[in-house]
């Protein structure tokens, strides 16, 4: 069975742009999460969705947001780029909430 | 709400000796327990859970945990590590709203 997959695995931006980050979780798993992991915070929720709803979301600004398909593919979109969003980006797949989550490689956004 | 602290940033320790790995949780409701270790330039990966029944958890690479109630820890242990187990390591708690807070992580360094 395929893992979950992520795109692009790096990314260079400057500071204003925005950015879309694509998530493919394992077949079957109904669950994406996102985390924002850097040196100094971390690993750190953004939001987790499930069935094309957003189930939780974490303190992060309005300019970072998601979404889910129906095929249970997610995105990420960050505007208004900051050089603080400098990070890996990881998404997570589940079956259900006490399931194994099982993680992506990973995206790692520079912003210049 | 959930929270978790990994006592130790780095633990270096020689090869073939023990490891403990720390982590103390804070929770009013019953909670799950995850580690996770990631390794270089990878996403995470799962290496065992507590979700109920046995406080001793056994998980992948020889690594086990205990759940302690009484203290709110879930401390990571190996009997003998060796050079591949570098890498850093993750505590994690999940609860009612199934939200995954991850600790800051423990870099664990093997010393030939």
């Amino acid at each position: 069975k395929a893992g979950v997959t992520q795109t692009p695995r790096y990314l260079i931006k400057t500071r204003g742009q925005q950015v879309t980050l694509s998530c493919s979780p394992i077949s079957g798993h109904r669950s994406v999460s996102w985390y924002q992991q850097t040196p100094g915070q971390g690993l750190q929720f953004l939001f987790e969705y499930f069935s094309e709803t957003q189930r939780n979301k974490g303190n992060f600004p309005g300019r970072f947001s998601g979404r889910q398909f129906s095929n249970s593919r997610s995105e990420m979109n960050v505007s208004t780029l900051e050089l603080g969003d400098s990070a890996l980006y990881l998404c997570a797949s589940r079956r259900g909430s006490t399931d194994t989550q099982y993680f992506g490689p990973g995206t790692r956004l520079t912003v210049l | 709400a959930q929270s978790v602290t990994q006592l130790d940033s780095q633990v270096p320790v020689f090869e073939e000796a023990p490891v403990e790995l720390r982590c103390n949780y804070s929770s009013s409701v019953s909670v799950y327990l995850f580690w996770y270790v990631q390794y270089p330039n990878q996403g995470l990966q799962l290496l065992l859970k507590y979700l109920s029944g046995s406080t001793l958890v056994k998980g992948i690479n020889g690594f086990e945990a205990e759940f302690n109630k009484s203290q709110t820890s879930f401390h990571l242990r190996k009997p003998s590590v060796h050079i591949s187990d570098t890498a850093e390591y993750f505590c994690a708690v999940s609860g009612p709203d199934d939200k995954i807070i991850f600790g800051k992580g423990t870099r664990l360094h093997i010393l030939p």
